[in-house]
């Protein structure tokens, strides 16, 4: 079974600060992915960044960076020069490598951005 | 980025009718969606996923009579819910999964759902 822990119920950051977000899963498959979403108060889900498992580099999208851990199973989020427009739930997420795999999520951690 | 687009956003029925939503990849071919529920402040249950034609294989717990999934094409897939009820009330979101990007999955806007 797969598990996601997101202990960051709530994050404050000032706008044009970095932030990061919490993640550690659990896992025994060998092969697997990471995801991280934004949900804002729209409900849609955006799909922001993605890991595998067996990355040698750690992904980056923008101003979204994901510091993988594979040997402490954490896959932080880190959002550098936080905008306003950043105030959202994340949420974590992974999936076992294979095509009737799943996503499992975490709780989600909502960020606000203040002035 | 891919698209998913889902109808409607939002919808009002009264107890014991049924609704339809519809999940569409815009810009690419699906053979698997997923559908999840999203109670307020809370995370996405996962209720369904829906294979192209083939049946829906649901999570435990989630009534298949009552929650039904057809997907027909590549590019569709639709979750019906029978006989609503007040409880039924929720936000719907639809997920598909794009093979050719690495399994990338991509959300729907969701869909509100509110039974009086």
């Amino acid at each position: 079974a797969q598990k996601i822990t997101q202990t960051q119920p709530g994050m404050f950051v000032q706008e044009k600060e970095a932030v990061t977000l919490d993640c550690t899963y659990d896992t025994s498959d060998p092969s697997y992915g990471l995801f991280w979403y934004k949900q804002p108060s729209s409900g849609e889900m955006i799909f922001l960044i993605y890991q595998g498992s067996y990355d040698q580099q750690n992904a980056t999208e923008g101003r979204y960076s994901l510091n993988f851990q594979k040997a402490r199973k954490s896959a932080n989020l880190v959002i550098s020069a936080s905008q306003l427009g950043d105030s959202a739930m994340y949420f974590c997420a992974m999936r076992r490598t294979g095509t009737a795999s799943k996503l499992t999520f975490g709780t989600g951690t909502r960020l606000q951005v203040t002035l | 980025g891919a698209v998913v687009s889902q109808h409607p956003s939002w919808v009002i029925c009264k107890s014991g009718t049924s609704v339809k939503i519809e999940c569409r990849s815009l810009d690419f071919q699906a053979t698997t969606m997923f559908w999840y529920r999203q109670f307020p402040k809370q995370s996405l249950m996962l209720m369904a996923t829906s294979n192209e034609g083939s049946k829906a294989t649901y999570e435990q717990g989630v009534e298949k009579d009552k929650f039904l999934i057809n997907h027909a094409s590549l590019t569709l897939s639709t979750l019906t819910v029978t006989s609503a009820h007040p409880e039924d009330s929720s936000f719907y979101i639809c997920s598909a999964r794009d093979d050719s990007r690495h399994g990338k999955q991509y959300f729907g806007p969701g869909t509100r759902l509110t039974v009086t």
